[in-house]
């Protein structure tokens, strides 16, 4: 079955560290997505790509970045880790524009400190 | 920019319908969608309406979508205790497939 994975599932950084946080779907989707979720806050988009080599800035980009060198991977990642960054972060993928179902992964807890 | 605002609980005791509702400001939208998230787990999609409808039923779930109001409304019927969650409001316009999601509203279930 299809499916999207995201590792690790758990991570502890210390602040000022670059982080990366994989994303891998086998939908062979051509949108995806990544989110934090935080209390009060619920999902925030952070960056996301339309296509290979296609990446754009969401509503809280700052201190994050993405590359799309396949179709499969959008790794995000996380120049110089800070405490703020401490959040759980989701990514997700759909088919076509206009789709109607994002199917998103298990979630990475990630703990800077 | 867009906004979508929902209340952050909800208590409802088993066997109730439960009305968990949800406002956007974004006229734009196209497609509005109703989300679960279980305990340590992603999201996956309840339902969902377009824009130019104003009800949906789905088994136990009815979605009622006020556009001029622009009021979104997920009623759950003979609520359950696997109905334990927390559920995301969504949307999201033609050409620009970003989702916007609310806050959330965990929904727990009285015995």
């Amino acid at each position: 079955d299809a499916e999207i994975t995201q590792s690790p599932r758990h991570k502890i950084t210390e602040t000022g560290r670059q982080v990366t946080l994989a994303c891998h779907q086998t939908w062979n989707h051509n949108n995806m997505f990544w989110y934090r979720q935080d209390l009060g806050h619920g999902l925030r988009l952070i960056h996301y790509s339309y296509g290979v080599h296609d990446t754009n800035k969401g509503e809280v980009s700052d201190g994050y970045s993405v590359s799309r060198s396949n179709t499969e991977d959008l790794p995000l990642t996380l120049e110089s880790a800070a405490s703020s960054q401490t959040s759980v972060y989701f990514c997700a993928s759909t088919s076509d524009r206009g789709a109607t179902e994002a199917f998103f992964g298990q979630g990475t807890r990630l703990t800077v400190v | 920019g867009e906004d979508v605002e929902q209340s952050l609980f909800l208590s409802v005791r088993e066997g109730d319908s439960s009305v968990i509702n949800c406002t956007y400001t974004d006229s734009s939208s196209t497609y509005l969608y109703w989300y679960k998230q279980e305990p340590g787990a992603g999201l996956q999609l309840l339902t969902y309406i377009f824009s130019n409808m104003d009800m949906k039923q789905d088994q136990r779930l009815t979605v009622l979508l006020n556009k001029k109001d622009k009021h979104l409304s997920l009623r759950i019927a003979d609520t359950q205790t696997g109905d334990s969650a927390i559920y995301f409001c969504a949307e999201s316009s033609e050409g620009n497939e970003k989702l916007t999601f609310g806050t959330g509203t965990r929904l727990t279930i009285i015995p």
